[in-house]
């Protein structure tokens, strides 16, 4: 079982929908992070967060420490959110641990 | 502020030869992490250097990989004998000091290909 794992693998969406993304990991983290990498391969660093909930434009990523869950919604989806999510955690000695992956594609 | 910096962006060697890849961190910024991105496979941890220290290598290879970051000048991945199974992304992110809180600024990746 992998220590981070992410759900759904896969993710077809009309623009306009709200989008949920969801991480569960099973190791003592630092902090967790929410990446999206385009179809290009760069990897973009939208969240880093140890509790709660941060807001980004569109995108909300929450973090229940107890539940060892996150999840990042993107709300009124639109093509160019189309890209794959990567939850990864910093566990207690600061590796990065990757889930793998969320492929999102949002159709107009 | 210009942010990671990796180069080559893009490196074809053949079976055998060196491959040698650069990152410069982020201005300020004195830890580096190397990932390597398998096709169709996620990221992986690889190495996580300070400057002139390796602090944690336990995801890189024990035979043919090596990195360094000097006091001066980028930091360097560098794969002896390359195989096709290097064949990968590989990507730096930088941080600017160890704290729990460790936000990770990610270059543009090199992309291996191994003929």
């Amino acid at each position: 079982k992998n220590e981070v794992e992410q759900s759904p693998q896969n993710l077809t969406a009309q623009e306009g929908e709200f989008i949920t993304i969801n991480c569960s990991y099973s190791v003592g983290i630092s902090a967790l992070h929410w990446l999206q990498q385009h179809p290009g391969g760069g990897i973009v660093s939208l969240f880093m967060l140890s509790s709660g909930k941060k807001k980004h434009g569109r995108l909300i990523a929450t973090i229940n420490i107890q539940e060892k869950h996150s999840s990042l919604h993107i709300t009124a989806s639109h093509p160019r959110d189309s890209a794959v999510y990567i939850c990864a955690v910093s566990d207690n000695n600061n590796d990065m641990r990757f889930g793998a992956g969320t492929r999102l594609t949002v159709k107009p | 502020n210009a942010g990671v910096m990796q180069n080559p962006r893009h490196l074809v060697r053949r079976r055998g030869q060196e491959a040698r890849l650069r990152c410069s961190p982020m201005k300020g910024h004195s830890h580096v992490y190397w990932y390597r991105q398998l096709p169709e496979e996620g990221l992986k941890f690889m190495v996580y250097l300070q400057k002139e220290n390796i602090i944690d290598e336990s995801g890189m290879p024990k035979e043919r990989f090596s990195a360094e970051f000097p006091k001066e000048g980028p930091s360097i991945l560098r794969i002896q004998q390359v195989v096709r199974g290097d064949s990968a992304a590989y990507f730096c992110a930088s941080s600017p000091s160890i704290t729990s809180y460790n936000e990770q600024f990610f270059g543009p990746g090199t992309r291996l290909t191994v003929l």
